[in-house]
């Protein structure tokens, strides 16, 4: 049971490039999020998906993108990288309402 | 905008003693959940207290929740060197389907 799983765990982009992060979980949960974190800032919403086929902004939306291609996975895209997304990402995924599950983070510097 | 705030922002005790942290948050909740960070790693999920509820125990951990002051806290008895992490408490913001992180609380444990 590997929980949450996000790739790649570490990404040098530069700025204007694009790119994906991955995330899939195996606990059959309905909801999935992303947030990043950032020093001093702690944990920031970006997307969520309640449930598989929806998609909705959360706390700091913009220069991103969400698929929730089924039930297990949730991707996030960066269509032109910006050094201010530099930023830890974690993948996270939740009966509603309840416990969050993390993934281990993904660590995006942009260059 | 970020629904709790933590403090200290960091706290350093010597092996054994005990940590308190506390969280304040804006707006009235259902529950509130604490979680822990260790460095490089994922959040892992501590605790979750309802709003009809005034303390809560698990293991080494007591959280009180205070609704009319809109505060929390979390102790940790008899610390020990693997307690060294960052803890954060959450809130929903809006619904269920999402929460708020504070920026945490470091904690330190010297041997």
């Amino acid at each position: 049971n590997a929980g949450v799983t996000q790739t790649p765990k570490f990404q040098v982009l530069k700025t204007g490039q694009s790119m994906t992060l991955q995330c899939a979980q195996d606990m059959n949960h309905n909801s999935m999020y992303w947030y990043r974190q950032d020093p001093g800032m702690g944990l920031r919403l970006i997307y969520y998906s309640a449930s598989e086929g929806t998609t909705d902004k959360g706390e700091v939306p913009n220069g991103y993108n969400v698929s929730r291609l089924n039930k297990r996975e949730f991707s996030l895209r960066l269509e032109s990288a910006a050094p201010s997304q530099t930023s830890v990402y974690f993948c996270a995924s939740s009966v509603t309402g309840n416990t969050i599950y993390f993934g281990e983070g993904s660590w995006l510097t942009v260059v | 905008s970020q629904q709790g705030e933590e403090d200290p922002q960091a706290l350093s005790i010597q092996e054994g003693e005990n940590a308190t942290m506390n969280c304040s948050y804006k707006t009235s909740i259902n529950n509130l959940q604490w979680y822990r960070q260790n460095s490089g790693r994922g959040l892992v999920h501590l605790i979750l207290i309802r709003s009809n509820e005034r303390e809560k125990h698990s293991g080494r951990l007591r959280v009180t929740l205070d609704t009319s002051k809109k505060s929390s806290s979390l102790l940790i008895t008899a610390s020990r060197a693997a307690d060294t992490a960052s803890y954060f408490c959450a809130t929903p913001l809006g619904n269920d389907y999402k929460l708020s992180f504070g920026a945490g609380t470091t904690v330190t444990v010297r041997a």
